[in-house]
């Protein structure tokens, strides 16, 4: 079935340091999601992307969806401590699945 | 929109007591989904429905587990008997649309201890 595979699992960075979290699926996806979690908190969703090749932004992040329908990536520029808590990918073909999650720590 | 509503938010129990959780969906939304959340192991989908029918329940850990949704504006998920192994978050979430489709709105969680 299909698997989708998120990387790095932490990442902690100086606030004002760029991010970056990856994702990829096993199967060619329909479209892919990203939420964020706060601590404590519940899943929220950010962004849909669709087309083979697309990139959107929303302010200091920008989402890519791979030209293969495979892979995502989240880059965050220059974060803030406003930026903690967990990023997940979810991709959709068919069904939806989550992945791991990628944890963002950012350092005062 | 009051969102997705969860309750209780919080449940603390002991082995073997039977524990029920219930999800109310946004209105309107006809897809509801049954997640399970650890440290461990992740945010893992346990099951969902679709205009009340279970779709997918492959992720139910086993027979101990069971969700209803005997309509439109509410579901349960069920365990009896409970395991400390079970402690976890539990999330509802409900989208328009089938699983591949819309964005899910996740409720608040019911965190969930089992002595």
């Amino acid at each position: 079935g299909q698997q989708v595979m998120q990387i790095p699992q932490y990442q902690h960075v100086q606030e004002g340091e760029d991010f970056t979290t990856y994702c990829n699926s096993s199967t060619t996806l329909s479209n892919i999601q990203w939420y964020k979690q706060r601590p404590g908190g519940h899943p929220v969703f950010l962004i849909q992307l669709v087309k083979s090749g697309e990139v959107k932004k929303q302010k200091r992040l920008t989402f890519q969806f791979g030209e293969a329908k495979k892979n995502s990536s989240l880059h965050i520029t220059a974060t803030q401590t406003t930026d903690v808590g967990t990023y997940f990918c979810a991709g959709n073909n068919n069904d939806m699945r989550f992945g791991a999650g990628t944890r963002l720590t950012v350092k005062p | 929109d009051a969102g997705v509503i969860q309750s209780p938010r919080h449940e603390v129990t002991e082995m073997g007591q039977e524990v029920t959780l219930r999800c109310k969906p946004i209105s309107g939304h006809n897809s509801l989904f049954w997640y399970r959340q650890t440290m461990m192991r992740g945010l893992e989908l346990l099951i969902y429905f679709n205009n009340n029918v279970p779709i997918d329940d492959s992720g139910m850990p086993e027979d101990r587990f069971s969700a209803k949704m005997p309509n439109a504006s509410f579901s349960t998920l069920k365990i009896q008997p409970s395991e400390p192994r079970d402690s976890a978050v539990y999330f509802c979430a409900s989208s328009r649309g089938l699983a591949g489709g819309g964005t899910q709105y996740f409720g608040p969680g019911t965190r969930l201890l089992v002595l």
